[in-house]
């Protein structure tokens, strides 16, 4: 199962926003709103931020947010931070199973 | 506190077999679908398995289908993967992980992941 594709990496200051796509296609992302959002950091296990798109658990801060668009989902963060130095992963539901993104390093600059 | 605690990971050789465990505590385990997930070193995650909440609607994902057979057991509170077959590419760090409450279709508790090295 070929996994979503995301850029390699982004960057920015602290206080700047940055976005990161996730492409699929019209079998996951553009089918289902069931994209979910993961932040990691090294040697941790992921940790959802995003769920359903647009929607954050309790206790995330309303810094993330989340969108989609045809078979693109974003994950933007505002008012970036330096704990925000991580990895990203989106994850979408594809008819009983579930695909994952391909990863993005954020850099806090 | 709602905790996953994975176990059973280790170095196997080449066509062996190997099986992890996952035990649930802090919350009733009874009503979530459970899913196994792994990362090999330095990629993302792969969703490998899930299963409902009375073991009898099953997925898998293409890469371990007909290798890896995923169960639970709601008395123990506990969720097993069975791996056989293994090969150098099954290597990672495989973590357990509860559907959430408000979403059948994220993942919002996780273990802290077991290592798994297939090699001769």
């Amino acid at each position: 199962q070929s996994a979503l594709t995301q850029p390699r990496s982004v960057s920015g200051s602290p206080g700047q926003s940055v976005t990161i796509s996730c492409t699929g296609t019209s079998s996951d992302v553009g089918g289902y709103n069931y994209v979910s959002w993961y932040q990691q950091y090294p040697d941790k296990a992921p940790k959802l931020i995003i769920y359903d798109v647009t929607k954050r658990p309790s206790g995330v801060p309303d810094r993330f947010s989340g969108s989609k668009s045809g078979n693109t989902a974003s994950l933007t963060i505002s008012g970036l931070r330096t704990e925000d130095e991580a990895d990203y992963y989106c994850c979408s539901y594809r008819d009983t199973k579930y695909v994952f993104g391909t990863g993005t390093e954020v850099t806090v600059l | 506190e709602v905790q996953l605690v994975e176990s059973g990971g280790g170095l196997v050789q080449p066509g062996g077999s190997l099986r992890l465990s996952c035990a649930a505590s802090g919350f009733t385990f009874t009503r979530f679908w459970v899913t196994w997930v792994r990362q090999a070193p330095g990629k993302g995650p792969e969703w490998l398995a899930n299963i409902n909440v009375d073991g009898d609607d099953i997925h898998y994902g293409d890469s371990v289908k007909g290798r890896f057979i995923i169960s639970r057991d709601n008395v123990k509170n506990s969720l097993y993967l069975q791996m056989n077959n293994l090969r150098a590419e099954d290597t990672a760090v495989y973590y357990c992980a509860k559907y959430a409450v408000y979403s059948g279709f994220a993942m919002d508790v996780w273990g802290q992941g077991t290592t798994v090295s297939v090699s001769s």
